[in-house]
């Protein structure tokens, strides 16, 4: 059973303060790590697909980085904005199963006005 | 561009009953995928499909079932139902088996158990 854990579970933050989160994965048979935001209510959106070690990933206010030696990833938000109130997933790709996504549990952000 | 799109959006049934959930693909995907959500747990893969054929199977019981057609839309079968089935079920789609490719998911169907 693959083993990925997002950190914090959820995070409040004010409007124009920057913020970050964590994903961590196992380190061996990694193919790509996957971005979502999930807004309440709205389907998964797909942020990023990232799949070499040391990525660095960027849309918009948001970017990603990536160390597959480690087994981490970083989700940045600078200037947080009420609009980016949502859960962020990570889902780890493995090497040998397919296209099969091993999801972490998210982390809950909200942003207050 | 249509997104993936999934029916019906809420559906309720009883123990030992059966159930059938529908999903399209964005249009020229040929990559299907199922995920369940029930309550208090992350998202968990049960199935991917892959031009008509299951590529991978997550660790659900054989009484979670389904196929994909031709056009490429895909069906997931729910036998013998249990209270524990009650979850939210993701359907997301890709361009094709590269598993570089992001998954696109739709609003999903919310399946109750009684």
């Amino acid at each position: 059973i693959l083993n990925v854990e997002q950190s914090p579970q959820s995070l409040h933050v004010q409007e124009g303060d920057s913020t970050n989160f964590t994903c961590s994965f196992p380190s061996s048979n990694f193919y790509a790590l996957h971005w979502y935001r999930w807004e309440t209510a709205k389907s998964p959106e797909a942020l990023f697909v990232m799949t070499l070690n040391g990525d660095e990933k960027k849309k918009g206010r948001i970017s990603a980085t990536l160390n597959t030696k480690e087994g981490y990833s970083y989700l940045y938000i600078k200037g947080s904005q009420p609009e980016d109130s949502a859960t962020y997933l990570c889902a780890f790709n493995d090497n040998n199963a397919g296209n099969m996504l091993t999801f972490g549990g998210g982390t809950r952000l909200m942003v207050k006005p | 561009e249509a997104g993936v799109t999934q029916s019906p959006t809420h559906l309720i049934k009883t123990r030992g009953q059966q159930a059938t959930l529908r999903c399209s693909p964005i249009s020229g995907h040929t990559s299907v995928y199922w995920y369940q959500q029930a309550l208090g747990l992350g998202l968990q893969f049960l199935l991917w499909y892959d031009e008509g054929e299951e590529r991978n199977r997550g660790n659900f019981p054989p009484r979670f079932s389904g196929r994909q057609f031709p056009n490429y839309s895909s069906e997931l079968n729910v036998n013998a139902l249990e209270l524990e089935d009650s979850a939210l079920y993701l359907c997301a789609s890709s361009l094709d088996r590269d598993s570089g490719r992001p998954q696109h998911f739709g609003d999903g169907t919310r399946l109750s158990i009684l």
